[in-house]
């Protein structure tokens, strides 16, 4: 267990508006990352944080921003929610040598 | 065009044999390679990795073997066990700083009693 929460779990929205996903982790690590999955995708990388105040984008970062003013939290904000973005969110932190550490996702629905 | 490639969607092993999970790679530049594996409903939970430098990392039942001049990875489990049934995912860390994971689809595997 690598302290990685995320919050909601479950959401359903709809389309054109606003949703803010939240990870926290408890182990003060530098780098988060949100990864989105979809059926025939595997995991994609949206956007990560190497530091407070430092983020970078991912390879499907369009129509995703991200925050991080503290180091124990990373939000993702869909700005406007449209119906592509319907997925399974997973927030994860690095741990060294590659090796990251998933929390345990966010099933969002864009109706 | 994907640098990671595991080109069999579905795997199905008995119970005790071998389960053989194969990955496929572009880029020659990336230093690390790990095994993932998720249930349903979890996030994906770290199985085992490979460095670069290395062509083979063993712990327990699960051994990587790693193929540079193939471009080519595989993961066995022996024996196989119903409890290993998921979807396994193959990732590499193209190196660097931001330290981010490039996966593939994934292949289900299902072992059967």
């Amino acid at each position: 267990d690598a302290g990685i929460t995320q919050s909601p779990r479950h959401k359903v929205t709809e389309t054109g508006t606003p949703v803010t996903l939240r990870c926290h982790q408890t182990e003060n690590h530098r780098y988060m990352y949100w990864y989105r999955q979809d059926p025939g995708h595997g995991l994609r990388l949206i956007h990560y944080s190497y530091g407070v105040k430092d983020t970078d984008k991912g390879e499907v970062s369009d129509g995703y921003s991200v925050s991080r003013s503290k180091t124990e939290d990373f939000l993702l904000t869909l700005e406007s929610a449209t119906s592509s973005q319907t997925s399974v969110y997973f927030c994860a932190i690095s741990v060294g040598s590659g090796e990251q550490y998933f929390g345990p996702g966010t099933r969002l629905t864009v109706t | 065009d994907q640098q990671v490639k595991q080109n069999s969607p579905s795997l199905s092993v008995q119970e005790g044999r071998i389960s053989i999970l194969n990955c496929d790679y572009t880029n020659s530049m990336f230093d690390y390679f790990l095994w993932y594996k998720k249930y349903p409903a979890e996030g994906p939970t770290f199985l085992i990795s490979i460095s670069s430098i290395k062509d083979k990392n063993e712990d327990g039942r699960f051994t990587v073997f790693l193929n540079k001049s193939a471009k080519h990875l595989s993961l066995h489990i022996v024996p196989s066990q119903p409890g290993d049934s998921a979807v396994y995912f193959c990732a590499a860390s193209p190196g660097g700083s931001q330290g981010n994971l490039i996966f593939g689809k994934g292949t289900k595997l299902s072992v059967k009693p």
